[in-house]
């Protein structure tokens, strides 16, 4: 079963906009949850990452939200720009074990 | 470059033969694990090894899945008698238990063609 759930599939956001990338799990062993881009051809990369004992965090344009009680997180990308557009994937992990989202397709038009 | 290198990148095969996938962490790095990805999907988890010693292993890894690590440092998958549903970009990534970060490093990843 699909440990963790992402929503949208894909994403089509204007230049400047705002991209959100929403996440849901049901484990609460999982602590520690991740978000990578990833690029055609390319292996996925660790854009920016947060652990449950903190709601949000925010590393330049990227904005982690994470709501505990809910089961909930999501990625923000302010300031939307062309050079974003790529897959993101959030994961949930415990342990070694890493479980990844099944990726949403963002594209920033210019 | 010091990141996470994989070889070859892309391999074509005919079903039923075998192929061996190389992975070479980042060099301090004592955590290897492999993930499977297919388009449109996330990665999943194929197998951990932490220094040579292969300590998980996903239900995904058929008998025809071996993956070792025997020096600790580089990693090989080898995929026996190749099926066509093989067919998917292979990753590795590595790790280094430092403080609290989790954080794994990719590689470009293998992908995988079979005929």
């Amino acid at each position: 079963q699909q440990q963790v759930k992402q929503s949208p599939q894909s994403l089509i956001v204007q230049k400047g906009g705002i991209s959100i990338i929403n996440c849901a799990y049901e484990n609460t062993a999982f602590d520690y949850f991740p978000w990578y881009q990833q690029f055609p051809g390319k292996g996925p990369a660790l854009l920016i990452a947060i652990r449950p004992d903190v709601s949000e965090k925010k590393e330049g344009r990227f904005t982690i939200s994470f709501n505990k009680s809910a089961k909930q997180f999501s990625l923000h990308i302010m300031d939307s720009q062309p050079g974003d557009s790529a897959t993101y994937f959030c994961a949930a992990t415990y342990g070694n074990q890493f479980y990844f989202g099944t990726g949403t397709s963002l594209t920033v038009i210019p | 470059d010091t990141g996470v290198s994989q070889n070859p990148r892309h391999k074509i095969t005919k079903r039923g033969q075998n192929v061996t996938f190389r992975c070479d962490p980042i060099s301090e790095h004592n955590r290897l694990y492999w993930y499977r990805q297919t388009l449109g999907q996330g990665p999943e988890f194929l197998t951990y090894f932490q220094n040579e010693a292969q300590l998980e292993k996903s239900r995904l890894l058929s008998d025809r899945f071996s993956a070792e690590r025997p020096k600790g440092s580089f990693s090989t998958l080898e995929i026996q008698r190749t099926e066509q549903g093989d067919s998917a970009m292979y990753l590795c990534a590595s790790s280094s238990r430092l403080g609290s970060s989790n954080e794994q490093f990719f590689g470009p990843g293998t992908r995988l063609t079979v005929l």
